[in-house]
């Protein structure tokens, strides 16, 4: 079936620090790839999406880019602040579903120090 | 702005109790879901709707039923509460654009 793998489960780093938080898939065809953010004591909230191979997504100074040829969507911020602290999921929509339903991985939960 | 709430916040059960977990969304949306969160298993699928009356099983069905009341309001039933469901549960809605708003989460603990 379909499945999204992060391959970090935790990440430390200091401001100004530049992160990449891994994402892979695997799905048939072209899925919606998403990036969720949850911050402490809150539901999570969508951060950015892309639909199309190469689409890049992006906000708040984050981005990824979809790339099919590797079933990939990483994370990538050029400098972190102490405010991004918070749990990134990445979810896939199987393009095949014909309901809204969201597979998403494991979580990694990032900690930005000053 | 998708407003989702969850009711309780917190819940604390005995094995073998009874616990209902409500959701609200006032953003007329169809789609309406219901997930756990665990460490190292990331956020997992127990029930969704599409509407009142509609019930979709999820990925982690097991021991939990749900009921879609009205359009607005998602339950999650759990008839006889064992440990392996302390966790914490968040209900989630969509209107059809595949960005879901979940709801602030409830935590519950069963003893």
């Amino acid at each position: 079936g379909d499945s999204v793998t992060q391959t970090e489960g935790q990440v430390a780093l200091s401001e100004e620090d530049f992160l990449t938080i891994h994402c892979n898939y695997s799905a048939s065809g072209y899925p919606t790839l998403f990036w969720y953010v949850q911050y402490p004591g809150e539901g999570p909230q969508l951060l950015f999406r892309a639909s199309r191979d190469k689409e890049k997504g992006s906000s708040r100074g984050f981005e990824a880019t979809y790339d099919k040829g590797t079933t990939s969507f990483h994370l990538r911020k050029a400098s972190v602040q102490e405010s991004d602290s918070a749990v990134y999921y990445c979810a896939l929509r199987p393009s095949s579903s014909s309901f809204s339903k969201l597979v998403f991985g494991q979580g990694t939960s990032l900690s930005v120090v000053p | 702005e998708a407003a989702v709430t969850q009711s309780p916040r917190n819940k604390v059960t005995v094995t073998g109790g009874n616990v209902t977990l409500s959701c609200r969304q006032t953003n007329s949306h169809n789609y309406m879901y219901w997930y756990r969160q665990d460490t190292g298993h990331g956020l997992r699928l127990i029930h969704y709707s599409y509407g009142a009356g509609n019930l979709q099983i999820g990925d982690v069905p097991d021991g939990y039923k749900a009921t879609r009341t009205t359009q607005e309001d998602f339950f999650l039933l759990l008839e006889l509460a064992s440990p392996s469901q302390t966790s914490l549960y968040f209900c989630a809605s969509t209107g059809g654009t595949y960005e879901q708003y979940f709801g602030p989460g409830t935590r519950l603990t069963v003893l």
